[in-house]
């Protein structure tokens, strides 16, 4: 059974950093791209990184370009983003999620962690 | 960026009867992806490549469309299936997803 489970959310001020976790399990880690995907509360869902299977690409949106690094290691089934310079327009739940296949869809979604900018 | 419109926003079925929900894109993409969100919980995959459905989906359930025109219909809706339904793009990034239709039971 594949398992996605996110660590590390909380509150946080404007301007620090948070590094998200998400341990895989029940597939092959190293055969997929992995993403992570947010939604803040009471919105829609909003892509905000994808990470190809070795690491060595790596695409974001213009929204946190520059601020979030997504990155992984295969060798511990884990995913990772970290996120610095937070607005309170990044407080969301944050998914991790596996690729499905070339036509970049989501099959496999974590139970998504809370993230809160607030001073 | 490609925005994808969902319509509508927001809608009512009675139990038996036909749902469609659509999805624009403002460029043409060369699949749709949908996915099902049941408040309190993660989206969960629902049709991908515009009109293959995932595992355990029922299949009153169905996709289609092609270029900029994609919808998904549920040929007879259940109380099962109130949930807000996002279709999702994964041609070109950025990544996009529609702004979501929420369904509700009559």
């Amino acid at each position: 059974e594949v398992q996605l489970v996110e660590s590390g959310g909380g509150l946080v001020q404007p301007g620090r950093s948070l590094k998200l976790s998400c341990a895989a399990s029940g597939f092959t880690f190293s055969n997929y791209y992995m993403a992570w995907v947010r939604q803040a509360p009471k919105k829609g869902l909003e892509w905000v990184a994808t990470i190809s299977t070795s690491g060595s690409r790596t695409y974001y949106p213009d929204s946190v370009k520059g601020r979030f690094t997504i990155s992984r290691d295969n060798a511990k089934s884990s995913l990772y983003l970290q996120m610095n310079s937070l607005k309170s327009e990044d407080t969301a739940t944050y998914y991790c999620a596996r690729r499905g296949g070339y036509g970049g869809y989501f099959d496999y979604w974590g139970q998504g962690v809370m993230v809160t900018v607030s001073s | 960026e490609i925005v994808l419109t969902q319509s509508p926003t927001t809608m009512a079925a009675s139990p038996g009867e036909k749902v469609t929900l659509t999805c624009r894109a403002s460029s043409s993409v060369s699949y749709m992806h949908w996915y099902q969100q049941r408040s309190g919980t993660s989206p969960k995959l629902w049709i991908y490549e515009t009109s293959k459905l995932a595992s355990g989906v029922p299949n009153r359930f169905s996709g289609s469309g092609s270029g900029t025109s994609y919808s998904l219909t549920i040929n007879s809706m259940e109380t099962e299936d109130a949930a807000t339904y996002y279709c999702q793009q994964g041609s070109s990034y950025p990544w996009t997803f529609g702004g979501g239709t929420k369904l509700e039971l009559k």
